[in-house]
């Protein structure tokens, strides 16, 4: 069973730019969520997808954005960088439409910097 | 909105003692509890979670929970500590609208002496 994978694993970029981060879900999962977490703090939700709809948005200026595709893998997008988006990206995948009690499976994550 | 709160962003213990890691929620309604630990550069990994089945959960690698009401509480233990256990813990529950988006504590970074 193959489990969450995201790439790059490390990304430099500088303000204003944009980025794409992708993730794969875990087989047979067909929802994948999205966390930031910054230094030293704990994850937060960014957006969940389910069957390439957004399915839930935390509190994120729209410059973040992301995709599902067919397959359940997934991209997210942030367009003109700031130094706060500086963070591990968290991918995690779910079963059943991310109902109550389907746990969460994450990836490695991918490291962002932006200077 | 659902939260957790984690007691101690910093816990250290020797190695064969207990582990407590304290965790209290805030619902207005039953929670769906969870307890993750993240080993340096990597993931979440999923110790175990509430569910109101039992209140005494059962989880990976000698972790328990116990979820007690009347304190609003979910604290992490383990009766004896291992080199292998340091790592960061995060509590966290299920948000309000429900699914699984979890929010998450601040986490408790466990340091495990000899």
């Amino acid at each position: 069973e193959t489990g969450v994978t995201q790439s790059p694993t490390h990304l430099i970029k500088t303000r204003g730019q944009q980025v794409t981060l992708r993730c794969s879900s875990q087989s047979g999962h067909n929802t994948v969520s999205w966390y930031q977490q910054a230094l030293g703090q704990g994850p937060q939700f960014i957006f969940q997808y389910y069957r390439e709809e957004e399915n839930g948005r935390g509190n994120f200026p729209p410059r973040f954005s992301g995709l599902q595709f067919p397959n359940y893998s997934s991209e997210l997008n942030v367009n003109a960088l700031e130094l706060d988006d500086s963070a591990l990206y968290l991918c995690a995948s779910s079963p059943r439409g991310g109902t109550n009690n389907s746990p969460l499976h994450f990836g490695n994550g991918t490291r962002l910097t932006v200077t | 909105a659902q939260s957790v709160t984690q007691l101690g962003s910093h816990v250290s213990v020797s190695e064969g003692a207990l582990v407590l890691l304290r965790c209290n929620y805030s619902s207005s309604v039953p929670p769906y509890l969870f307890w993750y630990v993240q080993y340096p550069n990597q993931g979440l990994q999923l110790l175990l979670k509430y569910t109101s089945a039992a209140t005494l959960v059962k989880g990976i690698n000698g972790f328990e929970a116990e979820f007690k009401k009347s304190e609003t509480s979910f604290h992490l233990t383990k009766p004896s500590a291992h080199m292998s256990d340091a790592a960061e813990y995060f509590c966290a529950v299920i948000s309000t609208g429900g699914g699984n988006k979890l929010t998450f504590g601040t986490g408790t970074q466990l340091k495990v002496e000899l």
